[in-house]
């Protein structure tokens, strides 16, 4: 069982918006700005999609973005594409002895 | 560009050392303010963080893993190392290796980029 809870599959159709949530504790995601989202297309490496709760790196799209609300992180994509569809995982901070925990990752199905 | 690209063994016996390299091409695992960690992800399960390594050998590890891990670095070769030890079936996963990403308060931020990942089964 993963530290942080994420909704096993969200879907959309295309050009909607849908919305990921990542739900930690104090410990983690309600304590620290150090959440960080993640795509990952099959077989393909994971890439870094959000850092910090809502930057994104140099090259992400700006339909991509990150908020946080007490100890739930969110990952919100606009104007959803063919090529959204992917798993997408969050990840913390910890005080706790991990340093590090991760969401069990969501699906998102494009319509 | 910075590119990760992991190597090793895709079979090993249960009790024997699981060992994978890390191949950092596009810049110098040298460069100070990251660090070099492993995740992995076993069938059907979530991303677990293994550990990770400064290139001047400050390392933090799991504690549910740390027993039986060791992370290296070679700076000559630019690349770092998992070793895994006395592995069973529960250690059977894709295994990915990415920069640390950290900063003067806490010891991680984010990791990025990854290496696109190994599969290891523990098997006989």
């Amino acid at each position: 069982q993963s530290a942080l809870t994420q909704p096993a599959s969200v879907s959309g159709s295309p050009g909607q918006s849908i919305t990921i949530s990542c739900t930690g504790t104090s410990s983690d995601v309600g304590g620290y700005n150090y959440v960080s989202w993640y795509q990952r297309h099959p077989g393909k490496a994971p890439k870094l999609m959000i850092y910090d709760v809502s930057n994104r790196p140099s090259g992400v799209s700006n339909r991509f973005s990150g908020s946080k609300s007490g100890n739930t992180a969110s990952l919100t994509i606009s104007g959803l594409q063919a090529e959204d569809e992917a798993d997408y995982y969050c990840s913390s901070y910890t005080t706790s002895s991990t340093l590090v925990v991760f969401g069990g990752g969501t699906k998102l199905t494009v319509l | 560009q910075l590119q990760l690209q992991e190597s090793g063994p895709g079979l090993v016996k249960p009790s024997e050392t699981l060992s994978l390299t890390c191949t950092v091409s596009g810049g110098s695992i040298s460069s100070s303010s990251y660090y070099w960690g492993w995740i992995r992800q076993p069938p059907g399960k979530g991303l677990e963080w293994i550990g990770s390594m400064y290139y001047s050998g400050s390392t933090y590890y799991n504690p549910s893993l740390k027993s039986r891990v060791t992370i290296s670095v070679d700076t000559s070769k630019n690349h770092f190392s998992l070793r895994l030890s006395s592995v069973t079936a529960a250690d059977t996963a894709v295994y990915y290796c990415a920069r640390h990403g950290i900063s003067t308060v806490v010891a991680y931020k984010w990791f990025d980029p990854w290496g696109q990942g190994t599969l290891v089964t523990v098997s006989s």
